[in-house]
């Protein structure tokens, strides 16, 4: 079945550490997403992609960096950068000819610093 | 600026009764998209409903139905006969100009009690 997986599910990084949160998606999407969920807010948008070797800053880029070597693909390294890390991390992507419509998510990456 | 406002953090609803969940929005786009989450404690989003703003008809989908009132800047999630399934947070979601991105608001914790 088509869909997107993160992983790990469950991730601890000691203060100072960069870690990275793998997306993988088998939906021929072209635009994948990073989006951060902290408790009683929405998602808010850190990066995005629409294009292989091509990303976009979202609204809270700093503190992160991504990668889109292969259009499958969309991992997101939380940096030492980052002064408040720990939060859910769902990663998104659609097929542009969609428009918003066809969002999927994942199933989401709870990181935290320990 | 464009946003989204729930205004409710948490509802609850007797098994098979109908709820409303509110949700409002800012954006001086003339084109643009609404959509309904499902966010259950797994944490995966799950897509529910998604009214264009040249849609006529409020949009429907099984048990849920999207009430737009375009000149008020409503959006809300009409949910009937609730089932205790229905027990999760739900976020509404703007994409501006139909584009690939969402805004998404805080979120409604709905609590369904047999």
């Amino acid at each position: 079945d088509g869909g997107i997986t993160q992983s790990p599910k469950y991730l601890f990084r000691k203060e100072g550490q960069n870690v990275t949160l793998s997306c993988e998606q088998n939906l021929n999407h072209d635009a994948m997403y990073w989006y951060r969920q902290d408790p009683g807010q929405g998602l808010r948008l850190i990066y995005y992609s629409q294009i292989v070797n091509d990303f976009q800053k979202g609204d809270i880029a700093e503190g992160y960096s991504v990668s889109r070597e292969k259009k499958e693909s969309f991992p997101l390294t939380v940096t030492s950068a980052q002064k408040n890390p720990t939060a859910f991390y769902l990663c998104a992507s659609i097929s542009l000819r969609a428009g918003g419509k066809g969002y999927t998510f994942g199933s989401g990456t709870r990181l935290t610093v320990v | 600026a464009q946003k989204i406002t729930q205004t409710q953090p948490g509802m609850f609803v007797q098994e098979k009764e109908a709820v409303t969940l509110d949700c409002t929005y800012d954006t001086s786009d003339p084109s643009y998209g609404l959509f309904w989450y499902k966010q259950p404690s797994s944490g995966e989003m799950i897509f529910l409903i998604y009214q264009g703003s040249y849609d006529q008809q409020n949009a429907t989908e099984g048990r849920y139905s999207l009430n737009f009132q375009k000149a008020r800047k409503s959006a809300n999630l009409v949910i009937s006969a609730s089932q205790l399934g229905d027990s999760a947070m739900y976020f509404c979601a703007m994409s501006p100009r139909n584009t690939d991105k969402l805004i998404f608001g805080t979120g409604t914790r709905l609590q369904v009690f047999p």
